[in-house]
């Protein structure tokens, strides 16, 4: 158990849809990473934040957005959903967002579009 | 611009054998690397990490990597597989003054019995 947790674990929606994912991290964790895992882009860094500033940027689409909240805890929005977008979606933490940390990942939340 | 390539998507070894899985990166500075692995049906967990210091960097359960930089490898060994090793392994890095990391393909590892 590596300490974050994600909630749903599990989410089955329509297209055109909106979600929202939620990630607690580590206590102590100040920084807080999002990821898509899919079978044809693999593991893919969507965006970082550090302390509720973002920090970092990836391969995130404009209809897909996060943000960090005081309590640290971490949401990541999707919205007008396509199939394409299935996907697991894992949140990791670190104890600060520095290049050397170590990223301790939550278990995820599989995504499934119809 | 940072990058990561895993040879190999999938690698079988027998059981007791050496295990070697291959990485490379480009990275116009000093990098940081990682190697993770991910169990069916679960998020990745650290197995080791070269920040700077010792090129040779020892992890988890039983594994290795070195750090050459002349060949801009990172590749993951460990001297004999055990069934529990089956899982993928995804190498990473991250360019120091930088905040994202970027993730190899993973390299799936099946271990023969």
């Amino acid at each position: 158990d590596s300490g974050v947790t994600q909630t749903p674990k599990h989410l089955i929606t329509a297209t055109g849809q909106r979600v929202t994912l939620r990630c607690s991290p580590r206590s102590g964790d100040l920084s807080v990473y999002w990821y898509q895992q899919s079978l044809d882009q693999g593991l893919q860094f969507l965006i970082q934040y550090y302390n509720g500033e973002e920090r970092a940027k990836g391969n995130i689409l404009e209809r897909f957005s996060a943000q960090q909240f005081p309590d640290l805890h971490s949401e990541l929005n999707l919205s007008s959903l396509e199939l394409g977008d299935s996907a697991l979606y894992f949140c990791a933490s670190s104890v600060t967002g520095d290049s050397g940390n170590e990223q301790f990942f939550g278990p995820g939340t599989r995504l499934t579009v119809l | 611009a940072q990058s990561v390539t895993q040879l190999g998507s999938h690698v079988s070894v027998s059981e007791g054998a050496l295990v070697l899985l291959r990485c490379n990166y480009s990275s116009s500075v000093p990098p940081y690397l990682f190697w993770y692995v991910q169990y069916p049906n679960q998020g990745l967990q650290l197995l080791l990490k070269y920040t700077t210091g010792a090129t040779l960097v020892k992890g988890i359960n039983g594994f290795e990597a070195e750090f050459k930089k002349s060949e801009t490898s990172f590749h993951l060994t460990k001297p004999s597989a055990h069934m529990s090793d089956a899982a993928e392994y995804f190498c990473a890095v991250r360019s120091s003054g930088t905040y994202k990391y970027i993730f190899g393909t993973g390299t799936r590892l099946k271990v023969l019995a």
